[in-house]
């Protein structure tokens, strides 16, 4: 079935240092790609996505552009802060799967100051 | 203004003990979710309501039921509780599009049972 792989945690990262997630992605067709995060104690909340091939979302600093020759969905930001440590989810959305969004593992992210 | 809410925030009880978990939303959407995190943070779905009919009835113990009284509000009941079902539940919400297309989904603060 359709899947997503992200990497593994924890990450732990000083600020304003470089942050990349790695997800891929496995589905039958063209899905929606999606990042949500979960900040402490909070529900998820949309932090990008993209619909389509070559697509980039982006949002607070953060990108991830839709890759379908290595089925990719990384998300990157050029320099953290604090307030972004956070759990961050991948998730895809597909009409082989009948449009359930499909949940990576997550990784927790913590950044210092 | 609250989007997604749920209530209780916090829910500790004995094991077979019955239980239920209220969730509402303001956003006129149409489709409604329930979701299940594990203490590794592992998210799954477990069920989804459009318009008030079930749509997605995930593979979960027939103990749990939902039910959706209008297109507001989804409720989850669970009988008999075990020690496996403490975890985090999460409500959310959507708009369903053309051919079931989902739309961003808008997540509540989420429930943390307990079973003792």
């Amino acid at each position: 079935g359709d899947s997503v792989t992200q990497m593994e945690g924890p990450v732990t990262l000083s600020e304003e240092a470089f942050l990349t997630i790695n997800c891929t992605y496995t589905a039958t067709g063209y899905p929606s790609l999606f990042w949500y995060v979960q900040y402490p104690g909070e529900g998820l909340q949309l932090l990008l996505k993209a619909t389509k091939a070559d697509d980039k979302g982006s949002n607070k600093g953060f990108e991830a552009t839709y890759r379908k020759e290595t089925t990719s969905f990384h998300l990157e930001k050029g320099s953290v802060q604090v307030s972004d440590s956070a759990v961050y989810f991948c998730a895809l959305s597909a009409p082989s799967n009948d449009y359930k969004l499909s949940f990576g593992a997550g990784t927790t992210v913590t950044v210092r100051a | 203004d609250t989007a997604v809410s749920q209530t209780p925030k916090y829910l500790v009880t004995q094991m077979g003990n019955d239980k239920s978990i209220k969730c509402e939303q303001n956003l006129g959407h149409d489709t409604m979710y329930w979701y299940k995190q594990d203490s590794k943070k592992f998210l799954k779905i477990m069920f989804s309501y459009n318009n008030k009919e079930l749509i997605i009835n995930e593979t979960v113990p027939n103990r749990f039921s939902p039910k959706s009284p209008d297109k507001a509000h989804l409720n989850l009941h669970i009988n008999s509780l075990e020690l496996g079902d403490s975890a985090v539940y999460f409500c959310a919400s959507s708009f369903m599009g053309v051919a079931g297309f989902t739309d961003t989904q808008y997540f509540g603060p989420g429930t943390r049972l307990t079973v003792l």
